[in-house]
């Protein structure tokens, strides 16, 4: 079963419109977690680094104002796109590393596909 | 530095057997990694290989050369339905680093 959910799946908004995408470790507690976006037929981009208790980390050209990431609790975090544009229309995914799996660390949430209008 | 790469496109015969390379530099590995991702979905784990060699799941095998920098998967009896995106990517201080993923087509 999932171990990581992400939520929504699928959003349809009006440009201007601010959306929060959460993330959340479902039976492991993850200090650190992953944005990436991807458009179609290119591989994933990694946005930022989300640390449990401090700022997030982000990667060049990704801007903290327009992306905002918060890591509240050791097992969500939410990723909020603030006043939304068409070009910010993507698919939007989240990974987490459980430490405890030595077979399989890193788990993807299902994704958020984000269409602005 | 970090680099890793692999075929951008390749094209294979339902039933047949094919081979994605993997080739990657890096001054630190903590094991690599190889997703399926269907278009519109996420990505979906097909194995995780940390020591040397050949690991077979099923239809799908993953070998690694640690010191070869170079890993594949291998992938038999092709079915229609693994035409996907296939990613390789590893994990360098908790940041993955991914390759460009390879576009697999089967055709009939």
């Amino acid at each position: 079963g999932a171990v990581v959910s992400q939520h929504p799946s699928r959003v349809i908004c009006k440009s201007g419109t601010s959306v929060k995408i959460e993330c959340r470790s479902l039976d492991f507690q993850a200090t650190t977690m992953f944005w990436y976006r991807q458009f179609p037929k290119q591989s994933l981009m990694l946005m930022a680094t989300s640390n449990e208790g401090s700022k997030a980390t982000y990667e060049q050209g990704v801007e903290k104002d327009k992306f905002l990431i918060n890591h509240a609790s050791l097992t969500l975090s939410t990723l909020t796109v603030t006043s939304a544009h068409p070009e910010d229309s993507s698919f939007y995914i989240c990974s987490a590393r459980d430490l405890g799996r030595s077979n399989q660390p890193q788990h993807f949430g299902d994704g958020t596909r984000l269409s602005i209008l | 530095g970090q680099n890793i790469d692999q075929p951008t496109e390749m094209t294979a015969t339902e039933g047949a057997i094919v081979q994605i390379n993997c080739t990657y530099q890096t001054s630190g590995f903590n094991g690599l990694f190889w997703y399926q991702q269907h278009a519109g979905e996420a990505p979906t784990f097909l194995s995780y290989n940390v020591l040397d060699g050949l690991e077979e799941k099923g239809r799908f095998s993953s070998f690694l050369s640690r010191s070869k920098g170079y890993s594949y998967l291998l992938l038999k009896e092709l079915q229609m339905k693994d035409s996907a995106s296939y990613l390789c990517f590893y994990n360098q201080g908790g940041k993955l680093i991914f390759g460009q993923g390879t576009e697999l087509s089967v055709k009939p």
